[in-house]
Protein backbone atom coordinates (compact mmCIF):
# COMPACT_ATOMS: atom_id res chain seq x y z
CA UNK A 1 0.00 0.00 0.00
CA UNK A 2 1.30 3.09 -0.95
CA UNK A 3 1.29 6.79 1.73
CA UNK A 4 2.21 10.13 1.49
CA UNK A 5 3.86 12.61 3.47
CA UNK A 6 3.89 15.88 2.96
CA UNK A 7 6.36 17.87 5.52
CA UNK A 8 4.99 21.20 6.90
CA UNK A 9 1.56 21.88 7.23
CA UNK A 10 1.69 25.95 6.61
CA UNK A 11 4.14 27.49 4.89
CA UNK A 12 4.76 31.38 4.04
CA UNK A 13 6.64 33.00 1.84
CA UNK A 14 7.40 36.41 0.31
CA UNK A 15 6.06 37.40 -2.55
CA UNK A 16 8.60 36.94 -5.28
CA UNK A 17 10.65 34.41 -3.19
CA UNK A 18 10.87 30.62 -3.92
CA UNK A 19 8.04 27.94 -3.23
CA UNK A 20 8.88 24.86 -2.28
CA UNK A 21 6.76 22.33 -1.31
CA UNK A 22 8.14 19.27 0.00
CA UNK A 23 6.53 15.22 -0.53
CA UNK A 24 7.84 12.00 0.16
CA UNK A 25 6.03 8.54 -0.46
CA UNK A 26 5.87 5.11 0.02
CA UNK A 27 4.94 2.52 -2.54
CA UNK A 28 5.85 -0.97 -3.26
CA UNK A 29 6.14 -0.71 -7.55
CA UNK A 30 6.45 2.92 -9.71
CA UNK A 31 4.87 5.08 -8.91
CA UNK A 32 2.17 7.71 -10.59
CA UNK A 33 2.82 10.87 -8.99
CA UNK A 34 0.41 14.39 -8.51
CA UNK A 35 0.11 17.53 -7.45
CA UNK A 36 -3.39 19.13 -7.08
CA UNK A 37 -4.37 22.99 -5.47
CA UNK A 38 -7.49 23.59 -3.39
CA UNK A 39 -8.56 27.02 -3.98
CA UNK A 40 -11.41 28.12 -1.28
CA UNK A 41 -14.61 26.06 -1.39
CA UNK A 42 -12.91 24.89 -4.91
CA UNK A 43 -12.57 21.33 -5.56
CA UNK A 44 -8.96 19.69 -6.54
CA UNK A 45 -6.97 20.93 -9.54
CA UNK A 46 -3.75 18.98 -11.30
CA UNK A 47 -1.29 21.27 -11.21
CA UNK A 48 0.86 18.82 -12.93
CA UNK A 49 1.81 14.81 -13.16
CA UNK A 50 4.42 12.24 -13.13
CA UNK A 51 4.03 8.85 -14.59
CA UNK A 52 6.75 7.75 -16.73
CA UNK A 53 10.14 9.59 -18.68
CA UNK A 54 11.53 12.90 -17.39
CA UNK A 55 11.98 12.97 -13.80
CA UNK A 56 11.62 16.85 -13.77
CA UNK A 57 7.79 17.46 -14.72
CA UNK A 58 6.40 20.99 -15.71
CA UNK A 59 2.92 22.00 -14.60
CA UNK A 60 0.58 24.98 -14.63
CA UNK A 61 1.33 28.20 -13.09
CA UNK A 62 4.78 28.00 -13.28
CA UNK A 63 5.02 24.81 -11.40
CA UNK A 64 7.25 22.28 -11.48
CA UNK A 65 8.28 18.87 -9.45
CA UNK A 66 11.26 16.08 -9.73
CA UNK A 67 10.59 12.65 -9.02
CA UNK A 68 13.54 11.20 -7.28
CA UNK A 69 13.18 7.54 -7.07
CA UNK A 70 16.23 7.62 -4.70
CA UNK A 71 14.96 9.97 -2.20
CA UNK A 72 11.21 9.30 -2.71
CA UNK A 73 10.68 12.13 -2.81
CA UNK A 74 8.69 14.79 -5.58
CA UNK A 75 8.81 18.00 -4.51
CA UNK A 76 6.93 20.92 -5.72
CA UNK A 77 8.53 24.45 -6.74
CA UNK A 78 7.75 27.58 -8.24
CA UNK A 79 10.63 30.57 -8.66
CA UNK A 80 8.76 33.06 -7.53
CA UNK A 81 5.70 33.27 -6.07
CA UNK A 82 2.24 35.29 -6.67
CA UNK A 83 -0.47 36.38 -4.73
CA UNK A 84 -2.60 34.22 -6.35
CA UNK A 85 -1.05 31.25 -5.90
CA UNK A 86 -2.36 31.35 -1.77
CA UNK A 87 -4.06 27.87 -1.39
CA UNK A 88 -3.66 24.54 -0.06
CA UNK A 89 -1.54 21.66 -2.08
CA UNK A 90 -1.96 18.41 -2.02
CA UNK A 91 0.34 15.36 -2.95
CA UNK A 92 -0.86 12.17 -4.14
CA UNK A 93 0.35 8.57 -5.21
CA UNK A 94 -1.09 6.12 -7.73
CA UNK A 95 0.41 2.90 -8.04
CA UNK A 96 -1.13 0.27 -10.48
CA UNK A 97 -4.75 0.60 -9.30
CA UNK A 98 -4.67 4.23 -10.39
CA UNK A 99 -6.41 4.88 -6.86
CA UNK A 100 -4.96 8.16 -5.55
CA UNK A 101 -3.61 8.54 -2.25
CA UNK A 102 -3.39 12.11 -0.72
CA UNK A 103 -1.36 13.37 1.65
CA UNK A 104 -2.53 16.27 4.13
CA UNK A 105 -2.23 19.26 2.70
CA UNK A 106 0.09 21.81 3.14
CA UNK A 107 -1.27 25.74 3.09
CA UNK A 108 0.65 28.41 1.39
CA UNK A 109 0.55 31.61 1.96
CA UNK A 110 2.13 34.67 0.31
CA UNK A 111 3.28 37.76 2.10
CA UNK A 112 3.17 40.97 0.29
CA UNK B 1 -16.37 21.33 -21.45
CA UNK B 2 -18.39 21.73 -18.21
CA UNK B 3 -17.24 20.30 -15.13
CA UNK B 4 -18.32 17.94 -12.73
CA UNK B 5 -21.33 19.40 -10.64
CA UNK B 6 -22.14 19.15 -7.34
CA UNK B 7 -25.10 19.96 -5.57
CA UNK B 8 -25.64 21.18 -3.08
CA UNK B 9 -22.62 23.04 -2.06
CA UNK B 10 -23.43 23.37 1.57
CA UNK B 11 -24.99 21.51 4.23
CA UNK B 12 -26.00 21.63 7.77
CA UNK B 13 -28.01 19.06 9.62
CA UNK B 14 -28.42 17.38 13.36
CA UNK B 15 -27.36 14.01 13.76
CA UNK B 16 -29.26 10.53 12.97
CA UNK B 17 -30.83 12.78 10.28
CA UNK B 18 -30.28 11.55 6.58
CA UNK B 19 -28.66 13.64 3.75
CA UNK B 20 -27.87 13.02 0.24
CA UNK B 21 -25.23 14.39 -2.21
CA UNK B 22 -26.08 14.44 -6.08
CA UNK B 23 -23.17 14.31 -8.63
CA UNK B 24 -22.87 15.11 -12.35
CA UNK B 25 -19.51 13.95 -14.37
CA UNK B 26 -18.10 15.17 -16.92
CA UNK B 27 -19.71 13.83 -19.96
CA UNK B 28 -18.46 10.70 -21.22
CA UNK B 29 -16.61 10.12 -18.29
CA UNK B 30 -16.92 6.21 -17.39
CA UNK B 31 -15.61 6.42 -13.89
CA UNK B 32 -16.56 8.45 -10.98
CA UNK B 33 -15.50 8.87 -7.36
CA UNK B 34 -16.51 10.11 -4.16
CA UNK B 35 -14.19 11.76 -1.54
CA UNK B 36 -14.42 12.46 2.04
CA UNK B 37 -12.04 15.40 2.81
CA UNK B 38 -12.29 16.13 6.71
CA UNK B 39 -10.89 19.42 7.53
CA UNK B 40 -6.79 19.21 7.80
CA UNK B 41 -6.84 16.24 6.14
CA UNK B 42 -6.24 14.84 2.40
CA UNK B 43 -9.25 13.27 0.64
CA UNK B 44 -9.97 9.93 1.00
CA UNK B 45 -11.67 7.81 -1.23
CA UNK B 46 -14.83 6.28 -0.32
CA UNK B 47 -16.37 4.89 -3.76
CA UNK B 48 -15.35 4.40 -7.11
CA UNK B 49 -17.91 3.17 -10.11
CA UNK B 50 -16.90 2.39 -13.69
CA UNK B 51 -20.14 3.27 -15.53
CA UNK B 52 -22.86 1.88 -12.92
CA UNK B 53 -20.65 -1.21 -11.42
CA UNK B 54 -18.86 -0.63 -8.20
CA UNK B 55 -15.25 -0.79 -8.69
CA UNK B 56 -13.64 -0.42 -5.03
CA UNK B 57 -16.08 0.43 -1.96
CA UNK B 58 -13.83 -0.85 0.49
CA UNK B 59 -13.61 1.90 2.58
CA UNK B 60 -17.13 3.13 2.66
CA UNK B 61 -18.91 2.64 5.89
CA UNK B 62 -21.72 0.85 4.67
CA UNK B 63 -23.68 0.68 7.69
CA UNK B 64 -24.24 4.19 7.73
CA UNK B 65 -23.09 5.52 3.86
CA UNK B 66 -24.74 4.32 0.22
CA UNK B 67 -23.93 5.10 -2.88
CA UNK B 68 -25.55 4.33 -6.29
CA UNK B 69 -24.55 5.70 -10.01
CA UNK B 70 -27.61 3.97 -11.25
CA UNK B 71 -27.53 4.40 -15.22
CA UNK B 72 -24.07 5.51 -15.05
CA UNK B 73 -23.91 9.38 -15.80
CA UNK B 74 -25.05 11.12 -12.65
CA UNK B 75 -24.31 9.71 -8.70
CA UNK B 76 -25.88 9.92 -5.44
CA UNK B 77 -23.71 9.26 -1.75
CA UNK B 78 -26.19 9.11 1.46
CA UNK B 79 -25.45 9.25 4.55
CA UNK B 80 -28.64 7.81 7.28
CA UNK B 81 -27.68 8.42 10.30
CA UNK B 82 -25.79 11.05 10.12
CA UNK B 83 -22.50 11.69 13.14
CA UNK B 84 -20.97 14.21 13.98
CA UNK B 85 -17.53 12.69 12.57
CA UNK B 86 -19.54 12.61 9.31
CA UNK B 87 -18.56 16.59 9.01
CA UNK B 88 -16.77 17.12 5.97
CA UNK B 89 -16.07 18.18 2.26
CA UNK B 90 -17.18 15.58 -0.07
CA UNK B 91 -15.75 15.90 -3.30
CA UNK B 92 -16.76 13.95 -6.70
CA UNK B 93 -14.44 13.47 -9.18
CA UNK B 94 -14.24 11.48 -12.49
CA UNK B 95 -12.08 10.44 -15.23
CA UNK B 96 -12.09 8.75 -18.64
CA UNK B 97 -11.01 5.33 -17.93
CA UNK B 98 -9.60 3.95 -14.85
CA UNK B 99 -6.75 2.05 -16.23
CA UNK B 100 -4.99 4.58 -18.46
CA UNK B 101 -1.81 5.58 -17.45
CA UNK B 102 -2.42 9.19 -18.44
CA UNK B 103 -5.82 9.53 -17.20
CA UNK B 104 -6.87 12.06 -14.48
CA UNK B 105 -9.43 12.85 -12.22
CA UNK B 106 -11.31 16.07 -12.41
CA UNK B 107 -12.50 17.37 -8.92
CA UNK B 108 -16.36 18.71 -8.17
CA UNK B 109 -16.49 22.44 -6.04
CA UNK B 110 -17.75 19.70 -2.99
CA UNK B 111 -20.92 19.71 -0.81
CA UNK B 112 -19.50 20.88 2.87
CA UNK B 113 -21.42 19.34 5.79
CA UNK B 114 -21.91 20.35 8.71
CA UNK B 115 -23.60 17.67 11.64
CA UNK B 116 -24.40 19.34 14.59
Amino acid sequence: AQSVTQLGSHVSVSEGALVLLRCNYSSSVPPYLFWYVQYPNQGLQLLLKYTTGATLVKGINGFEAEFKKSETSFHLTKPSAHMSDAAEYFCAVSDNDYKLSFGAGTTVTVRA
Amino acid sequence: EAGVAQSPRYKIIEKRQSVAFWCNPISGHATLYWYQQILGQGPKLLIQFQNNGVVDDSQLPKDRFSAERLKGVDSTLKIQPAKLEDSAVYLCASSLEAGQMNYEQYFGPGTRLTVT
